[in-house]
């Protein structure tokens, strides 16, 4: 149980272009889930909260018009990266927990974003 | 400011040994501290959480200590095997948001047969 699945793995774009990533919670429910970047050899630094039915928390630096943040369902949410470029490119992965008091995060399996 | 730091980069060991992970941090006093681990490419997988009350945890091969006085994490893994190497990354809650967390910097553990 508690299985996150992110989509696509990988993708390719061009500078300009928007890309949308998606990060489902399958066999649970999220009211939340949490976006976090990581560059070669670094660690997660995490973007923004998403919240089911609300908007998202971004945090401090992170630009919430280039990453916009959809959370519509409590099995889905969405990064669109808007206007990519070169320097967007890196690992994108989202996470989910469960309710009740748990704390610990599932992850999904990351997001290669390369901008041409 | 909250900080995070996991004070070996990179840590070499010999198949069979213990390894021994260390996560610091400052600035912080965390109800909890998790430790995941991270293969390349891929997303982190939780291992194990302790709590502000507890001073020791174990998992299989897995053993984490936590001393809220010197603000320290250990992580231990007994007989190492090659499937061990990865990263692995400390992560303490954030104020602002439940189950929000924040990561280390991770130590890149090999396990040399």
């Amino acid at each position: 149980g508690a299985v996150v699945s992110q989509h696509p793995s990988r993708v390719i774009c061009k500078s300009g272009t928007s890309v949308k990533i998606e990060c489902r919670s399958l066999d649970f429910q999220a009211t939340t889930m949490f976006w976090y970047r990581q560059f070669p050899k670094k660690s997660l630094m995490l973007m923004a909260t998403s919240n089911e039915g609300s908007k998202a928390t971004y945090e401090q630096g992170v630009e919430k018009d280039k990453f916009l943040i959809n959370h519509a369902s409590l099995t889905l949410s969405t990064l669109t990266v808007t206007s990519a470029h070169p320097e967007d490119s890196s690992f994108y992965i989202c996470s989910a927990s469960l309710t009740g008091g748990r704390t610990e995060a599932f992850f999904g399996q990351g997001t290669r974003l390369t901008v041409v | 400011s909250q900080k995070i730091e996991q004070n070996s980069e990179a840590l070499n060991i010999q198949e069979g040994k213990t390894a021994t992970l260390t996560c610091n941090y400052t600035n912080y006093s965390p109800a909890y501290l998790q430790w995941y681990r991270q293969d390349p490419g891929r997303g982190p997988v939780f291992l194990l959480l302790i709590r502000e009350n507890e001073k020791e945890k174990r998992k299989e091969r897995l053993k984490v200590t936590f001393d809220t006085t010197l603000k320290q994490s250990l992580f231990h893994i007994t007989a190492s095997q090659p499937a061990d190497s990865a990263t692995y990354l400390c992560a303490l809650p954030l104020s602002g948001g439940y189950q929000k967390v924040t990561f280390g910097t991770g130590t890149k553990l090999q396990v040399i047969p």
